[in-house]
């Protein structure tokens, strides 16, 4: 079975810096799909990045990119140039090219801005 | 264009009762999907609804069910409540396999 494993329960960054969330994931699949979607207090999840597996070329939009090591099996997400408005739980999710989209999520990182 | 809507918000209900959520799919999408989000955790995927047919199912028990009407609204009914069953509930529409977009989301507490 397909694992999401993010083992920061929660990460600090201030204004303007830039911050990495790691994420891990453990398939047998050669073919499949990884996100990062983010969660505000809204509740809401909005994607925010996806990557194809196929694709060696990290996924990127503006300020947020993505370090996709296939080998090693790891998905991180970079923000850079951190807002205020980026505070809020971030998901790592898996999804297998024939699983009709039952995402696979992580437990969560907790991502805190200071002004 | 109106987004992924579910209702209600928010609600309490007591062990052993029945409860019903329902999700309006965002307008075009012909696809649900329902997941289970408890407190602290990942959401867990519950099953997808595609034409009116459960198309794949989660590890959850029987009973939760849905059902998909021919506008492709749908309905979760989770029967027989447990103490465990408090959680966000999150409804996700998409057309067939595209881009799920999400909906807020209906937080059911039971006492």
């Amino acid at each position: 079975a397909q694992t999401v494993t993010q083992s920061q329960p929660e990460m600090s960054v201030q204004e303007a810096e830039t911050v990495t969330l790691s994420c891990t994931y453990d398939t047998s699949e050669s073919d499949y799909y990884l996100f990062w979607y983010k969660q505000p207090p809204s509740r809401q999840m909005i994607l925010v990045i996806r990557q194809e597996a196929y694709k060696q070329q990290n996924a990127t939009e503006n300020r947020f990119s993505v370090n996709f090591q296939k080998a090693a099996k790891s998905f991180s997400l970079k923000i850079s140039d951190s807002q205020l408005g980026d505070a809020a739980m971030y998901f790592c999710a898996y999804l297998g090219a024939d699983s009709s989209y039952k995402l696979i999520f992580g437990s969560g990182t907790r991502l805190l801005v200071r002004p | 264009d109106a987004g992924v809507t579910q209702s209600p918000t928010h609600l309490i209900k007591t062990r052993g009762q029945q409860v019903t959520l329902r999700c309006s799919p965002k307008s075009g999408h012909d696809t649900v999907s329902w997941y289970q989000q408890a407190l602290g955790q990942g959401p867990q995927f519950i099953f997808q609804y595609y034409e009116e047919e459960e198309r794949q199912r989660g590890n959850f028990p029987d009973r939760f069910s849905g059902h998909q009407f021919p506008n492709y609204s749908s309905e979760l009914n989770v029967n027989a409540l447990l103490l465990g069953d408090s959680a966000l509930y999150l409804c996700a529409s998409s057309f067939d396999t595209g881009e799920l977009f999400f909906g807020e989301g209906s937080r059911l507490t039971v006492l």
